[in-house]
């Protein structure tokens, strides 16, 4: 199993709105991101969790909450956002934060922000 | 700061043609230098990835070659099919962080 999967896939809210994209592998991967792309730009890092602890947070605004409940989910909690946060959010895992360690990725959660 | 630049923006071409799809990058310190694909509204798929002491790989009709002292990285596709259109990124990974950094990509169409 070399796949990484987001729910939902589409996600429409409002600003005053609590919600969670959701994500999981079952790889034994120890490491997982959450990057952020808005259209036609390269994907951000937003947070890196080794061995389910948070190691990078890339100064992300406190509205988006990150949490690692095992080694194979990672959750985003989003509350309060902003028509700007609307985005396709990424979420990947590599074998460990390392060097030479492939990211893999899943397809997205495609986020509307009203 | 590392600084990913990939050239071209954007290519169409018919199919069959040979391509080279280029990357350069500001800081030659990298563990390794990824290429992903990218199909419009999806995920990111890792198509190779080159480690610092490696100057090419190849993955059926890619190849990667990567010149790390000048900061430059070429994806090679061979023969190319309408499947092959997508956005193309590269990402090297910078010595200490062990996160890629993305350039915005070459858009690919390749029509019958």
């Amino acid at each position: 199993d070399t796949e990484v999967t987001q729910t939902p896939k589409h996600l429409v809210m409002g600003m005053t709105n609590k919600k969670s994209l959701k994500c999981e592998q079952h790889m034994g991967h120890r490491a997982m991101y959450w990057y952020k792309q808005k259209a036609k730009k390269p994907p951000e890092l937003m947070f890196v969790y080794s061995y389910e602890k948070l190691s990078i947070n890339e100064s992300v605004p406190s509205r988006f909450s990150p949490e690692c409940p095992n080694s194979s989910l990672l959750n985003l909690h989003l509350h309060a956002l902003q028509p700007e946060d609307s985005a396709l959010y990424l979420c990947a895992s590599s074998q460990a934060w390392a060097a030479q360690e492939t990211q893999y990725f899943g397809p997205g959660t495609r986020l509307l922000v009203l | 700061k590392q600084e990913v630049t990939q050239i071209p923006a954007a290519l169409s071409v018919p199919e069959g043609e040979n391509l080279v799809l280029n990357c350069s990058f500001t800081d030659s310190a990298i563990y390794n230098l990824q290429w992903f694909r990218q199909d419009p509204g999806k995920g990111l798929t890792s198509l190779l990835l080159i480690q610092s002491s490696q100057r090419e790989q190849t993955s059926g009709r890619l190849n990667a070659s990567l010149d790390k002292s000048s900061g430059r990285s070429t994806l090679y596709i061979a023969a190319s099919q309408p499947g092959d259109s997508a956005t193309y990124l590269c990402a090297p990974e910078t010595g200490g962080s062990y996160i890629p950094t993305f350039g915005r990509g070459t858009s690919l169409i390749v029509h019958p």
